[in-house]
């Protein structure tokens, strides 16, 4: 059981550029997470995803998209990077449950130069 | 937003239980109150959860009044390994992108 995996550990990206952050969950949860953390600050929610097939917009969208094809995997989308996008981006997932717990992933740490 | 607020940062040392209280004046009748460690480098870890009164499990006890505004996470005989970076987050899973993390609790124990 790997729980949830973030591809890549880390990236480079020049201003302008295009990525794609991977998470993968094998605990068949519904509901899964995109966080970023800038340093010494806590996370803020920027989409989320309540099953297949279904996103929405968190805190801090503005500058990316996402999309939930296959319910274990979420996709983080930065379409043209910008220096503001630097950060760590942590995916996380959580069962249909009332309660709030959620799983976390490793991180992705994010340079954009 | 379902919004909390912490203090920055405590200070303990060694074989002290700590207790750290999070402001959540306007939580909802839904709400569920969870409590998060990190550490650096890492993707925050669950610790404890529960909806009123008093919840216990092998870690941490949380403790929430009946008004449900407030609630004190306790950590019974801290060691080193448990300096990190606590959050309190209030919300439940079928309303998700209400609830915000907000900047913790910097628990810092010293020997």
């Amino acid at each position: 059981n790997a729980g949830v995996t973030q591809t890549p550990k880390f990236r480079v990206l020049k201003t302008g550029q295009s990525m794609t952050l991977l998470c993968a969950q094998d605990m068949n949860h519904e509901y899964m997470y995109w966080y970023r953390q800038d340093p010494g600050m806590g996370l803020r929610l920027i989409h989320y995803s309540v099953g297949e097939g279904t996103t929405a917009k968190g805190e801090v969208p503005d500058g990316y998209n996402v999309s939930r094809l296959k319910k274990q995997n979420f996709l983080l989308g930065l379409e043209s990077a910008a220096p503001s996008q630097t950060s760590v981006y942590f995916c996380a997932s959580s069962p249909p449950t009332p309660s709030y717990e959620q799983y976390f992933g490793p991180g992705t740490r994010l340079t954009v130069t | 937003l379902a919004k909390t607020t912490q203090p920055i940062s405590m200070d303990s040392y060694e074989g002290q239980e700590v207790n750290i209280t999070c402001s959540h004046n306007n939580i909802a009748t839904n709400d569920y109150i969870t409590w998060y460690q990190q550490f650096p480098s890492q993707g925050p870890r669950f610790i404890i959860q529960g909806y009123k009164t008093k919840v216990t499990n092998e870690v941490a006890s949380l403790f929430i009044p009946a008004d449900r505004k407030s609630s004190t996470l306790s950590l019974p005989r801290v060691s080193l390994s448990d300096t990190a970076v606590y959050y309190c987050l209030v919300g439940f899973n079928t309303n998700a992108g209400k609830s915000t993390f907000g900047d913790g609790t910097t628990l810092t124990v010293k020997p």
